[in-house]
């Protein structure tokens, strides 16, 4: 199965940060299969960034996804007090689809 | 608006099975992957199967396997989750998630989630 790995496992950043989430492949993976999701507590999670980089519908711009070869990233720019959550990469190129393990974004 | 509304919470005691169902308003099932996703208490998040209604066959994470039945109802709109031989570790928030197409999509809607309880 694929692993992916995200780093790092909490950022501590204030408001008007740029937050730089990873998440690394453990094998090839298409673009087209990496998701970014954001979970606040007693919440389910969020669909932000599908096919890695491209936004979800009601997702501000200020959201970004990238991809270097197995290395995906999140980027948010000028954080929001809204935006301190956790942060889910996941797969759904390859059976089982896998998440990792998340990245807390703190203030 | 596709809204997916799932069952209501359950305890249950370790050895036997539960069934959670997930109903779409506003929408329909049958052409999307819906997957199955749980959460343990304060964990990350863990894919264990789906159905695409109109394709039948279900997938399921291995680990799963022996254990676990998705199923969906395409005149009802319900998709539904069975697993047994509870255990202990199987305590988490269940939570059932529309593709935006069939296999290989993005998980676009979430339902609220269920939440088993596993303890004698």
């Amino acid at each position: 199965e694929i692993v992916l790995t995200q780093s790092p496992g909490t950022l501590s950043l204030s408001p008007g940060d740029r937050a730089t989430l990873s998440c690394r492949a453990s094998q090839y993976l298409s673009r087209i299969h990496l998701a970014w999701f954001q979970q606040k507590p007693g919440q389910a999670p969020r669909l932000l960034i599908h096919e890695a980089s491209t936004r979800a519908t009601g997702i501000p711009d200020r959201f970004s996804g990238s991809v270097s070869g197995t290395d995906f990233t999140l980027t948010i720019r000028g954080l929001e007090p809204e935006d301190f959550a956790v942060y889910y990469c996941q797969q759904y190129g390859d059976f089982p689809y896998t998440f990792g393990q998340g990245t807390k974004l703190d203030i | 608006q596709v809204q997916l509304v799932q069952s209501g919470a359950e305890l249950k005691k370790p050895g036997s099975s539960v069934r959670v169902s997930c109903k779409a308003s506003g929408g329909t099932l049958s052409r999307f992957a819906i997957s199955w996703v749980r959460q343990a208490p304060g964990r990350g998040l863990e894919w264990l199967g789906g159905v695409v209604p109109i394709f039948g066959t279900p997938k399921y994470a291995q680990i799963f396997q022996d254990r676990i039945t998705i199923s969906a109802d395409e005149s009802t709109n319900t998709a539904y989750l069975t697993l047994s031989g509870l255990l202990s570790e199987d305590t988490a928030q269940y939570y059932c998630v529309r593709s935006t197409g069939t296999w290989g999509t993005a998980f676009g809607i979430w339902g609220q989630g269920t939440l088993v309880m596993v303890s004698s």
